[in-house]
Order: structure tokens, then C-alpha cells, then sequence
């Protein structure tokens, strides 16, 4: 079946510019996950969202970055007004709900942003 | 918090050499346990996770990993191994209080034939 789908897989913009990065999940997973790789920060957590609960937005970086989840499938992240140090590669994740909690992140393959 | 330790940066093995690589957890109850291969220009892709139970797991590519409490870790192994496993490694802990992954900073494995 298809994985999770990310696009653009790169994208360029100028400093200041605002940028919308997309995520398709796995069809029927309800958790979808937002994480950052940069190269002095390593992977880090962004974002989470679970079903209709209200997503866990502890890991985002600044106020410039914020992210909704569509009718419980589709996920975009913006970041506005882009600073140099957004340049990263953004991944994202989906899971299914599993009882006991024993879910397994399976993740897209990125889009890699660079500020110019 | 949890954190992951990954003591290696980079490994270098002849193909065909065993292979490990090793990653240390803090965390206070059992851990769920996560080992990701990422090829140049890729995505993460799983090979093996530990929830419970056999602590040898075995995992795709014909990598395996066995968790230790007693030493807090989770290292992975590989008999022999390919030029096409070349890649770098991350090992990666489930946040006790939450879903999220906490990541090593991972091990760029270069294999020389």
C-alpha cells in the first residue's frame, strides 16, 4: 500500500517569504507527527496530532511555525516570514492507534527547505 | 526526559564484517525501543522496534537488536554485512508521557569493500 506521501521534496525561498509543506498520511492512521532534521539540531519533534484531540504543539520552534491536520487526514506546516535557520529537512510520521500504545512511526520522505 | 545516546558518529566495517552499533537510552519505566535506517536524499525507515517481551528482535534487511535493561541498551547488530547498508542509523526512544520519538543523533555506517 502507499506510505506517506510528502510534497514539494524541496523547495527554495527567500528569507522572509512564507512556506506550506504538505503531508498525505497512511490511509487510516490516525496520529500524524511533524519532526525537523537539521544539521547542528539533529531530529526533533514538532508537532502531533491524534484523531480529534487538540495536537501537541510543545516542539515548534517559534510562533512563525504552525500546522493544522484536515478532516483527520491531511496535514499542512507553515512557517512564516522564513528565517535562514528553517533551512532543514521536515518529516513526517503516521501511526495507527494501537491498544497498549505500541505504535510504530512510519515516515514520508521529507522536504527539504533551504532559505536563501 | 528521555534521551538517546549514540557514542559512534561514524562506523566504518568491511563488507562482510559483523556489525555493531550501539545506543543507550535513559528512561524510567520500559522503553519502546525504535532502530531507523536513512539512506542519502531518504526518508526514515524502520527496521526493528522492541515493545515487550523476547528481548532479541529481529528486523528487515537481516539486522537484529537486543534490548538490556540492565545497561540501558539497545544495540544493533548485523552478521555481514552489505556495500548497500551503507547509510546512517538512528536509534530512537518513545517519549514516556507522549507518542513522540526522541532521537540519537545516529551513526553514519560506510562500508569499504
Amino acid at each position: 500500500g502507499a506510505g506517506v506521501s510528502q510534497s514539494p521534496s524541496n523547495k527554495v525561498t527567500e528569507k522572509g517569504k512564507d512556506v506550506e509543506l504538505r503531508c498525505d498520511p497512511i490511509s487510516g492512521h490516525t496520529a500524524l507527527y511533524w519532526y525537523r532534521q537539521s544539521l547542528g539540531q539533529g531530529l526533533e519533534f514538532l508537532i502531533y496530532f491524534q484523531g480529534n484531540s487538540a495536537p501537541d504543539k510543545s516542539g515548534l520552534p517559534s510562533d512563525r511555525f504552525s500546522a493544522e491536520r484536515t478532516g483527520g487526514s491531511v496535514s499542512t506546516l507553515t512557517i512564516q516570514r522564513t528565517q535562514q535557520e528553517d533551512s532543514a529537512v521536515y518529516l513526517c510520521a503516521s501511526s495507527s492507534t494501537v491498544a497498549g500504545g505500541e505504535e510504530t512511526q512510519y515516515f514520508g520522505p521529507g522536504t527539504r527547505l533551504l532559505v536563501l | 526526559a528521555q534521551s538517546v545516546t549514540q557514542p559512534d558518529i561514524h562506523i566504518t566495517v568491511s563488507e562482510g564484517a559483523s556489525l555493531e552499533l550501539r545506543c543507550n537510552y535513559s528512561y524510567g519505566a520500559t522503553p519502546y525501543l525504535f532502530w531507523y535506517v536513512q539512506s542519502p536524499g531518504q526518508g526514515l525507515q524502520l527496521l526493528l522496534k522492541y515493545f515487550s517481551g523476547d528481548t532479541l528482535v529481529q528486523g528487515i534487511k537481516g539486522f537484529e537488536a537486543e534490548f538490556k535493561r540492565s545497561q540501558s541498551s539497545f544495540n544493533l547488530r548485523k552478521p555481514s554485512v552489505h556495500w548497500s547498508d551503507a547509510a546512517e542509523y538512528f536509534c530512537a526512544v518513545e517519549e514516556e508521557y507522549g507518542n513522540k520519538l526522541v532521537f540519537g543523533a545516529g551513526t553514519i555506517l560506510r562500508v569499504k569493500s
